[in-house]
């Protein structure tokens, strides 16, 4: 089965602070797919990033940035100089491919309880 | 871009009703998700469907059904509604098995309020 940690119940951090949220994962198949969603305040889930079980290049995209560490099962992910902006539940998943025999695929995901962040100005 | 759509943004139900959720998925993504979001928890997965044929289960309850039309829009079915079922409704699409990882774009989802 699979399982994904965040440990981090609540950060509260000050703006412009740098903050890492953490995720660990537990998988069985060596084809996953790890990702991160933002929940603001107004509810909606926000796509942040996908990275598959074969791609483990850290990757940067403006003040976001992610670290994919396949030995340590973990996926964390950094905010520089946080805004009040970006005041949220962060929650990361993780998701396998699950192929029946009729052909139908699905590619249910498995969140974090979520890390509630909050950037005081 | 044209993105998920879910109605109705809100809904307010008495116990034992029953409620219609519809979710019309990103045009030419052939796969939809169901998830609940109870108060102060994550999503969890309901059901999915891919090429109108269920697809995945999860923890759904016999109370609840839905399917997917030929249209590719998805209903959720929930009768007999308890209290413990007021949570947000999310649907997703996604473009199915093409392209692996089925990156899945969530609608705003339904805020459902049992009385």
């Amino acid at each position: 089965a699979q399982k994904v940690t965040q440990a981090q119940t609540e950060i509260s951090v000050v703006e412009k602070e740098d903050v890492t949220l953490d995720c660990v994962y537990e998988t069985r198949d060596t084809t996953y797919y790890l990702f991160w969603y933002k929940q603001p305040p107004s509810g909606e889930l926000v796509f942040l990033i996908r990275r598959n079980s074969f791609d483990e290049q850290n990757e940067i995209s403006g003040r976001y940035s992610w670290n994919f560490q396949k030995s340590t099962s973990s996926f964390n992910f950094t905010i520089t100089a946080s805004q009040v902006v970006d005041s949220a539940v962060y929650f990361c998943a993780l998701s396998e491919a699950l192929i029946e025999d009729s052909g139908a695929g699905s590619y249910q995901l498995t969140f974090g309880k979520g890390t509630k962040l909050s950037v005081i100005p | 871009a044209a993105g998920v759509i879910q109605s109705p943004r809100h809904l307010i139900k008495e116990k034992r009703e029953t409620a219609t959720l519809k979710c019309y998925p990103i045009p030419r993504h052939d796969t939809v998700y169901w998830y609940q979001q109870g108060p102060g928890q994550d999503p969890q997965f309901l059901i999915s469907f891919y090429e109108k044929m269920q697809s995945d289960k999860g923890s759904i309850p016999d109370r609840f059904s839905a399917q997917q039309f030929s249209d590719y829009h998805s209903e959720l079915n929930m009768s007999s509604l308890e209290l413990g079922d007021s949570a947000l409704y999310f649907c997703a699409s996604s473009s199915g098995l093409a392209g692996g990882g089925g990156e899945q774009f969530f609608g705003p989802g339904t805020r459902l309020t049992v009385l």
